[in-house]
Parts: C-alpha cells; sequence; structure tokens
C-alpha cells in the first residue's frame, strides 16, 4: 500500500502567526502533487499544482514547496488569518495508476 | 452554477434499499472520480470514469457498487443492498483531461447514512 501520511493532523494557532505542515509520499514513481483546500460543509479546492522536483508555488500568503527525490511537500503560510481555519489536503498522483491518492489532511484553526 | 454537481446531498437508506448518486460533472470534464469519506478518514478512492468507460475500478469494493458515465447525463454511483458500513460521504470530481497532471474540481458531497 502506498500511502500519503500528512502531518501534523490539527493545528490550532493564534491570528498573526505563521505555521506550515507537511505531506510525505512514495518516492518512486512521482507525477504530481497536489495541494487543496477544504473549507467545512463546502468542497476541497485546488491551492497549487507541482509537477518538478524543487517547485515553489505561492498563491498570496500560502506556499508550498516540493522535494521528489525525499518524497515531501511543505506548505506554508504567512501571519495566518481566522479565514484561512480549514483542512489542508495532499494529492500524490503516480506515474502508474494517474489516479490522486489523498492524505487525511491537516485541520488548522487560527483563532482570533 | 458551472461547478461539479451532486445529487442527493443528503440520503438515507435502510438496510437492504439501494442508494444512487449522481454527479455532473463541470461543462467540458469528460472525466469523473468518486471519493468516499468515511467518518473520521480521509478521502478514499474507489473509481474513475470516462464517458462510457471505467478506466480504474481499484479502490471499488467487488460487490454491491457500480458506477457508470453514460454517454448523456451525470455519472452514477450505485449501492445495492446497502448496509450500515457503507454510510459515508461521497465525493465526486471532475477533470478535463486524464491523465494529467491538472487539479480536480470537487463537488460537494452526498453523505449518505444507512439506518
Amino acid at each position: 500500500i502506498l500511502n500519503v501520511e500528512q502531518s501534523p493532523q490539527s493545528l490550532h494557532v493564534q491570528e498573526g502567526d505563521s505555521t506550515n505542515f507537511t505531506c510525505s509520499f512514495p518516492s518512486s514513481n512521482f507525477y504530481a502533487l497536489h495541494w487543496y483546500r477544504w473549507e467545512t460543509a463546502k468542497s476541497p479546492e485546488a491551492l497549487f499544482v507541482m509537477t518538478l522536483n524543487g517547485d515553489e508555488k505561492k498563491k498570496g500568503r500560502i506556499s508550498a514547496t516540493l522535494n521528489t527525490k525525499e518524497g515531501y511537500s511543505y506548505l506554508y503560510i504567512k501571519g495566518s488569518q481566522p479565514e484561512d481555519s480549514a483542512t489542508y489536503l495532499c494529492a500524490w498522483i503516480s506515474g502508474g495508476s494517474y489516479i490522486p491518492t489523498f492524505g487525511r489532511g491537516t485541520s488548522l484553526i487560527v483563532h482570533p | 452554477n458551472a461547478g461539479v454537481m451532486q445529487n442527493p446531498r443528503h440520503l438515507v437508506r435502510r438496510r437492504g434499499q439501494e442508494a444512487r448518486l449522481r454527479c455532473s460533472p463541470m461543462k467540458g470534464h469528460s472525466h469523473v472520480y468518486w471519493y468516499r469519506q468515511l467518518p473520521e478518514e480521509g478521502l478514499k478512492f474507489m473509481v474513475y470514469l470516462q464517458k462510457e468507460n471505467i478506466i480504474d475500478e481499484s479502490g471499488m469494493p467487488k460487490e454491491r457498487f457500480s458506477a457508470e458515465f453514460p454517454k448523456e447525463g451525470p455519472s452514477i454511483l450505485r449501492i445495492q443492498q446497502v448496509v450500515r458500513g457503507d454510510s459515508a460521504a461521497y465525493f465526486c470530481a471532475s477533470s478535463p483531461l486524464g491523465r494529467s497532471t491538472g487539479e480536480l474540481f470537487f463537488g460537494e458531497g452526498s453523505r449518505l447514512t444507512v439506518l
């Protein structure tokens, strides 16, 4: 079984704090990695699609890095705001199946 | 609303009944993925379909579950003779291309409760 692991499982921070979490995936047969943001009672929405080792992507205060050789990606949020509260999912896509395999997510709660 | 539409949003069935969940992908998308989220679990892949074809059903239970994506109309996930363990949220996602690196576009899910 090829697992995608995310840590921590949950995170509570204060407004203004910067935070980061990790997605670990198999380093072999890498094709792509996705990050999604999932707010309660809504559907997951894509943040980043990453394909190349060393990729760095940024959208506003959120950024992500990718290391395909060691099998991990970091998501960073700078100056967290209450509206950043959500579950952040990563999905690994292998070159074998091309099916996105999701981690269980990191639940972020930002306290005002 | 041009997004992925799933219905019903909530479905209650008694053990032994059938459940049918529908997914209309985004306009122009011909690839549909179904995922299941059990309580306290993440999204687990079930099946990947293209119009009129099942591409990968490796995550689908062998019995009672089936999926289709006809030439016309929505994709349907069908669960026959439901049991309590089928209670979960079922999410559909679509993409315009298969085997692409592109993101998936998700619906809001259908929550099945089996009494």
